[in-house]
């Protein structure tokens, strides 16, 4: 069963200090990994598609990369417009194109 | 721009009323989801449907159904709601196939007393 697990389940972060986020998943073949950002109230927008491992996609302070186990969402000197929640997804190759979410990794950055 | 608009923002209902929450996509896509999020659980599957009449079970679909009777509309049914029901529903399009982005409505929170 395809699965994907977040950690931690809530980060606090002072403007400035950079951190990463860690999704672990397990599917059957990997079709393609997702980052998304949640706003309180609103549907998740969408971020990054990773496919293989070794990938990395940037935005602005954020970095996502790609192994075979993991996923890790790098941060570097947030804001606190970066304040949200992080949300992980897999899609496998098998199930069409059912997508599988983590719980999420709740941010909070202080000015 | 892409849109996909949920009907009702916020709904109250009580134990064992019919519940239909509505959810139009203006982008011509063939893929549509009805995921279920709480606090904790993240993001949870009902009911995908990859083609108009066309439906499969996600992970969690007992208490609900589908109707995807045109391309851009899909409705989520609770037959008899429950208070175990009370939740954030979000529906989803999935965009161009070879990036996998789903794009999401707004949500519907619906409290089933």
């Amino acid at each position: 069963e395809d699965q994907v697990t977040q950690s931690p389940e809530a980060l606090r972060l002072q403007e400035g200090e950079s951190s990463s986020l860690n999704c672990s998943y397990t599917v059957s073949g990997l079709r393609g990994l997702f980052w998304y950002r949640q706003d309180p109230g609103k549907g998740p927008e969408f971020l990054f598609t990773l496919y293989s491992a070794g990938e990395e996609k940037e935005k602005e302070r954020l970095k996502a990369t790609l192994t075979k186990k993991e996923s890790f969402l790098h941060i570097t000197a947030p804001k606190p417009e970066d304040s949200a929640t992080y949300l992980c997804a897999v899609q496998g190759d098998t199930g069409g194109f059912k997508t599988i979410f983590g719980a999420g990794t709740r941010l909070f950055v202080k000015a | 721009d892409v849109k996909v608009t949920q009907s009702s923002r916020y709904l109250v209902k009580r134990t064992g009323e019919k519940v239909f929450l509505e959810c139009v996509q203006d982008m011509d896509h063939e893929n549509m989801f009805w995921y279920r999020q709480d606090p904790g659980l993240g993001l949870r599957l009902i009911y995908f449907s990859y083609d108009v009449k066309m439906k499969e079970k996600g992970d969690i679909p007992e208490g609900y159904s589908v109707s995807r009777e045109k391309k851009e509309r899909f409705s989520l049914i609770l037959e008899s709601a429950s208070t175990n029901q009370t939740s954030m529903y979000l529906c989803a399009s999935l965009g161009a196939a070879n990036t996998g982005e789903l794009f999401f409505g707004e949500g519907s929170r619906l409290t089933v007393l």
